[in-house]
């Protein structure tokens, strides 16, 4: 079965540190892009980045450049997301999704099941 | 950037009535345009891929159209279980992939 499975729900201070998870299976994990989408509390999806886990290649979007960082380690099928210092702004549901391949290239067509992050004083 | 509007932004239907939802880019996207359906406390689901494609395993009461700015999204008979709410997504060489607002559909 193709699937991601995300890694749990996070409780955090504001100015710590964070990396959550996305682990691919049942494909060839690094010949499919994966992205990171952000939804906050009660709003809409709002798309964050890409990457593809074959060379590493990572765009942002503009909204989100240099707010965090997208990774990925091939050897072990995981896409990650990342705050080098969380903002109680950053509460929000964040999933990551594979981007389709051939026919399917402009869409997102498996969704991780979430990760919830609460940053709170 | 291309801006992406729905409409309505929330409806209320009854069993077995057809639903419609309209998507608008800001400039021309050709087909590259997709729907998904979030239920409550799930994950998005890709319901219709480059406008007018059905997933595979989506039942066929979901149809999507249209091209260049203007797209129509149609659940022809609504059921209990098309409780959610549906958003458009374009995508763009530059910046990416824009998704609409959200439209939730309820039964009435």
């Amino acid at each position: 079965e193709v699937q991601l499975v995300q890694s749990g729900a996070e409780v955090k201070k504001p100015g710590e540190s964070l990396k959550i998870s996305c682990k691919g299976s049942g494909y060839s994990f690094t010949s499919y892009w994966i992205g990171w989408v952000r939804q906050m509390p009660g709003k809409g999806l709002e798309w964050m980045g890409i990457i593809y886990p074959g060379d590493s290649d990572t765009r942002y979007s503009p909204s989100f450049q240099g707010q965090v960082t997208i990774s990925a380690d091939k050897s072990i099928s995981t896409a990650y997301l990342q705050w080098s210092s969380l903002k109680a702004s950053d509460t929000a549901m964040y999933y990551c999704a594979r981007r389709g391949f051939s026919l399917r290239l402009t869409a997102f067509d498996i969704w991780g099941q979430g990760t919830m992050v609460t940053v709170s004083s | 950037d291309i801006q992406m509007t729905q409409s309505p932004s929330s409806l209320s239907a009854s069993v077995g009535d057809r639903v419609t939802i309209t998507c608008q880019a800001s400039q021309d996207i050709s087909n590259y345009l997709n729907w998904y359906q979030q239920k409550p406390g799930k994950a998005p689901k890709l319901l219709i891929y480059d406008a007018s494609n059905l997933e595979t395993g989506v039942p066929s009461r979901f149809s999507g159209s249209g091209s260049g700015t203007d797209f129509t999204f149609t659940i022809s008979s609504l059921q209990p279980e098309d409780i959610a709410t549906y958003y458009c997504q374009q995508y763009d060489n530059l910046p990416g992939f824009t998704f609409g607002p959200g439209t939730k559909v309820d039964i009435k």
